[in-house]
């Protein structure tokens, strides 16, 4: 069945630090893959998504490209500030469901 | 416009006692989704709800959880005897359509003891 792996975490960073977060997959077919965020208290958000490979899927300073040669879809930012501070979740969907297959999550701590 | 809301934000039980969770989705969405994230593990989906009706209901472990959405408005998720691997963190999600994005509900922490 489909499977997201993503590194453990927690992940932590000083303040400005650049951001990657992997996660690879395993999928029937050409999944769509997506990242969610979880800030302290509120739900999952979805942060970005790509649907075909070598799309690259960005908002709020944060991208990732569908790598389809490696099956990975790694998180990254350039400059991580305090308010990045949440959980992360790789995810996707394929054959069909609009049910994403979730990953463990990353916990990622920022510090001033 | 206000959130998914889930009720109570933790919920602390013995084993063998019941507890019932409820969803209220954003106002206007059909599709209501139950997932639930065990301790260490991936977000697992449970069930779907379009309206009142269940869609899909195969993520749903055993016959001691019972899901309702009586009038397509807010769900319930009834535990019923809880056992100890049932600790975890429940979410509640909600989206207009099948393929339209699910909005998130900030969980329920549910401990068996």
């Amino acid at each position: 069945g489909d499977s997201v792996t993503q590194m453990e975490g927690p992940v932590t960073l000083s303040e400005e630090a650049f951001l990657t977060i992997n996660c690879t997959y395993t999928a029937t077919g050409y999944p769509s893959l997506f990242w969610y965020v979880q800030y302290p208290g509120e739900g999952l958000q979805l942060l970005l998504k790509a649907t075909k490979a070598d799309d690259k899927g960005s908002n709020k300073g944060f991208e990732a490209t569908y790598r389809k040669e490696t099956t990975s879809f790694h998180l990254e930012k350039g400059s991580v500030q305090v308010s990045d501070s949440a959980v992360y979740y790789c995810a996707l969907s394929s054959g069909g469901s609009y049910i994403p297959t979730f990953g463990r999550g990353t916990s990622l701590i920022v510090h001033p | 416009e206000a959130g998914v809301t889930q009720f109570p934000s933790h919920s602390v039980i013995e084993k063998g006692q019941t507890v019932t969770l409820r969803c209220d989705p954003i106002s206007g969405h059909d599709n209501l989704y139950w997932y639930r994230r065990v301790m260490g593990k991936e977000i697992k989906f449970l069930l779907h709800f379009v309206k009142e009706s269940k869609q899909d209901e195969s993520g749903m472990p055993n016959n001691r959880f019972l899901a309702e959405r009586t009038g397509g408005t807010y769900s319930t998720l009834k535990v019923q005897p809880a056992e100890l691997e049932d600790s975890g963190v429940y979410f509640c999600a909600s989206g207009r359509g099948f393929w339209n994005e699910q909005f998130f509900g900030p969980g329920t922490r549910l401990t068996v003891l």
